[in-house]
């Protein structure tokens, strides 16, 4: 199996805040990579995937980047809604991997 | 929009078998694969299997030997069976709606299904 590993584990931040979380594949996966994002109580939706790509509907401040086994997931200006936990996911290979998480918390 | 409604027993003993279904509603069932995801204290995030409309299946071979994913096509349903549940099978259930391009991803997920496995 592929394994994800994201860090920081936790992060502390202030609303407008320019934050960046990373994500390493223990092998190269291109840019099979999906980022989501899970609040308290809820499903993880989608956030970005094939590495930088954004679905119709999440905010600009988000971006994706890397390839290989090296990616970013940036957050631009954080907004009170955007303290949450962040997951990588790859779909390189089956079975499909998410890594353990990254919380962003207020500072 | 497309949603995902799940529903199954939530509260199991050691070695019963864990069912969950979930429902398709608003958009097309064809051409997608539907999958089941679990977060468990021990584990995080596991992805445990996918089907296509035509009931071709992947596993996580992790879980293989105990899972089974299948579908009704007539009802836009699909359902988990994981067997010999223990402890460690406790968790929340997630059913997903995963898009295939050269990669996959999952774009729409329901809101999961606690699991409490417990003598």
């Amino acid at each position: 199996d592929i394994q994800m590993t994201q860090s920081p584990s936790s992060l502390s931040a202030s609303v407008g805040d320019r934050v960046s979380i990373t994500c390493r594949a223990s092998q190269s996966i291109s840019n099979y990579l999906n980022w989501y994002q899970q609040k308290p109580g809820t499903a993880p939706q989608l956030l970005i995937y094939a590495a930088s790509s954004s679905p119709s509907g999440v905010p600009s401040r988000f971006s994706g980047s890397g390839s290989g086994t090296d990616f970013t997931l940036t957050i631009s200006s954080l907004q009170p809604e955007d303290f949450a936990t962040y997951y990588c996911q790859q779909t390189y290979s089956r079975p499909y991997t998410f890594g353990q998480g990254t919380t962003l918390e207020i500072k | 929009q497309v949603q995902l409604q799940q529903w199954g027993a939530g509260l199991l003993k050691p070695s019963e078998t864990l069912s969950l279904t979930c429902g398709v509603s608003g958009g097309p069932f064809n051409g997608y694969y539907w999958n089941w995801i679990r977060q468990t204290p021990g584990k995080g995030l596991e992805w445990i299997g996918e089907i296509n409309h035509s009931g071709r299946a992947n596993y996580n071979p992790s879980l293989q030997s105990r899972v089974t994913i299948s579908v009704d096509t007539s009802k836009n349903q699909f359902s988990l069976n994981l067997s010999s549940v223990t402890a460690a099978d406790t968790g929340v259930y997630y059913c997903a709606r995963g898009i295939q391009l050269w990669l996959t991803y999952m774009d729409v997920w329901g809101i999961g299904t606690t699991v409490a496995v417990s003598s």
